[in-house]
């Protein structure tokens, strides 16, 4: 079966540090993959898609990769803020379905 | 405000007894989806529909209905609910592939 996996411990970086969070998947082959942000009690936050052809993309401090070949996607934010402080959900899509993942919780400390 | 709005947010109900949580939104969105977010299990597709009057099962419809008879409102109805049910519900919304969340909706079984 499909296989989404993140890591499920917390990952705690100081502010001004790159944060790189991996998914891994198995059994799957999205078109495309997507990463959000997720605070206590509230929904999730869309924050980048990159299909299956891209490499790579960047908004702003962030950049993902998407690697179809090891089947894994890695989440980077740069120059991190104790705002950046959440947990982080990778999620892949097929036609109408999208897959989530655990999610990884990120802790931005002085 | 563009955004996805859930009814109830909080529920307490007992076994067997019938309920219903609306979901709605306001941006036009074709697509609407329910996901239910368990511990250690991530956010899990209920059921999602790509357009008026079309719906499809999602990874854990079991024990579930969906409606979809006008584009804004996609409600969650849990016909006899059971305790396996207590969970976190989001419902979200799309035009495109990123989705809107709402708010979140916890339901307890007793």
């Amino acid at each position: 079966s499909q296989k989404i996996e993140q890591n499920s411990e917390a990952l705690n970086i100081q502010e001004g540090k790159t944060a790189t969070l991996t998914c891994n998947y198995t059994n799957y082959s999205p078109a495309y993959l997507q990463w959000y942000r997720q605070d206590p009690g509230r929904g999730p936050v869309f924050l980048l898609l990159i299909r299956e052809n891209e490499k790579e993309k960047r908004k702003e401090r962030l950049k993902v990769t998407f690697d179809t070949t090891l089947k894994q996607s890695l989440f980077h934010i740069t120059a991190s803020q104790s705002a950046d402080s959440a947990t982080y959900l990778c999620a892949l899509g097929s036609g109408g379905k999208l897959i989530f993942g655990t999610g990884t919780r990120l802790q931005v400390f002085p | 405000e563009a955004q996805v709005t859930q009814n109830p947010r909080y529920l307490i109900t007992v076994t067997g007894k019938k309920l219903t949580v609306t979901c709605s939104q306001n941006m036009n969105h074709e697509y609407m989806s329910w996901y239910r977010q368990d511990p250690g299990l991530g956010l899990r597709q209920i059921y999602y529909s790509m357009n008026v009057e079309v719906t499809d099962k999602g990874d854990v419809p079991e024990g579930y209905k969906v409606s979809r008879k006008e584009k804004r409102n996609f409600p969650l109805i849990l016909e006899s609910p059971s305790p396996n049910q207590t969970s976190l519900y989001f419902c979200a919304s799309s035009a495109g592939l990123a989705l809107f969340f709402g708010p979140g909706t916890r339901l307890t079984v007793l």
